[in-house]
C-alpha cells in the first residue's frame, strides 16, 4: 500500500526566508503521480502541481519550486523568498496509476507560518 | 466556471441524526469522490465513484453510504451520526484517465456531531 510522509508538522519561518517542506512517499508501483496542494486559512485546497514518476525534472513557477528524486523517493517543495501569504498547510498526495490515478494518499501536512 | 460546488458548508448535528453532503460538478468528470480531514491526518479517502451507478469504498468507509445516479451528483449520507464524524469533508472530481487526472476541490463542509 503506499504512503506519504510529511515529517514537519510545523515550520516558523521569517518573511523572505526560503523554506523546503519535504515529502517522502512509498508505493510499489513504478508509474504514479505526485500532488502538492495549499490549503490556507480559509480552508479550500488549492492544487500546485502534479508531477508523474517519469518525469523527474524539476520545475519552477515563480517563487515555487520542486524537487522530485526517485532515488529517495522524495518530493520537496520549495518556497524562495516567502510572504505572509504563503502561510497555509500544505499537502504532498500520492496516487497509483493502477487506479487510473485519481485516488489520493495524502501526507499528514506541513503548517508554514510566514510571519511579517 | 461552478467547478466543485458542496453544501452544506456548515452543519451541526446531534448524535444519531442523519443528514446528506451534497456534492455537484458541472465539468462532466467520470470520477468523484469524498475525503475527510481530521487534523494531522491529512485528507482519507472514505468513498469513490468512477462513473453513474458504480461506487466503491475507500480507506474509511464505515458510517457513511454513496450513490450515483448522475454524473454530476455524489451525495455522501450519514445515516446514523457520531462524535466521531466531526470532521472536515471535502469532494473532489477529476476526468478519469492518466494523464489527465488533476484532480479538483470542492471548498469543505464543516461538520461537528454532538
Amino acid at each position: 500500500a503506499q504512503k506519504v510522509t510529511q515529517a514537519q508538522t510545523e515550520i516558523s519561518v521569517v518573511e523572505k526566508e526560503d523554506v523546503t517542506l519535504d515529502c517522502v512517499y512509498e508505493t510499489r508501483d513504478t508509474t504514479y503521480y505526485l500532488f502538492w496542494y495549499k490549503q490556507p486559512p480559509s480552508g479550500e485546497l488549492v492544487f500546485l502541481i502534479r508531477r508523474n514518476s517519469f518525469d523527474e525534472q524539476n520545475e519552477i513557477s515563480g517563487r515555487y519550486s520542486w524537487n522530485f528524486q526517485k532515488s529517495t523517493s522524495s518530493f520537496n517543495f520549495t518556497i524562495t523568498a516567502s510572504q505572509v501569504v504563503d502561510s497555509a498547510v500544505y499537502f504532498c498526495a500520492l496516487s497509483e496509476v493502477g487506479n487510473a490515478g485519481n485516488m489520493l494518499t495524502f501526507g499528514g501536512g506541513t503548517r508554514l507560518m510566514v510571519k511579517p | 466556471n461552478a467547478g466543485v460546488t458542496q453544501t452544506p458548508k456548515f452543519q451541526v448535528l446531534k448524535t444519531g441524526q442523519s443528514m446528506t453532503l451534497q456534492c455537484a460538478q458541472d465539468m462532466n468528470h467520470e470520477y468523484m469522490s469524498w475525503y475527510r480531514q481530521d487534523p494531522g491526518m491529512g485528507l482519507r479517502l472514505i468513498h469513490y465513484s468512477v462513473g453513474a451507478g458504480i461506487t466503491d469504498q475507500g480507506e474509511v468507509p464505515n458510517g457513511y453510504n454513496v450513490s450515483r445516479s448522475t454524473t454530476e451528483d455524489f451525495p455522501l449520507r450519514l445515516l446514523s451520526a457520531a462524535p466521531s464524524q466531526t470532521s472536515v469533508y471535502f469532494c473532489a472530481s477529476s476526468y478519469l484517465g492518466t494523464g489527465k487526472n488533476t484532480i479538483y476541490f470542492g471548498e469543505g463542509s464543516w461538520l461537528t456531531v454532538v
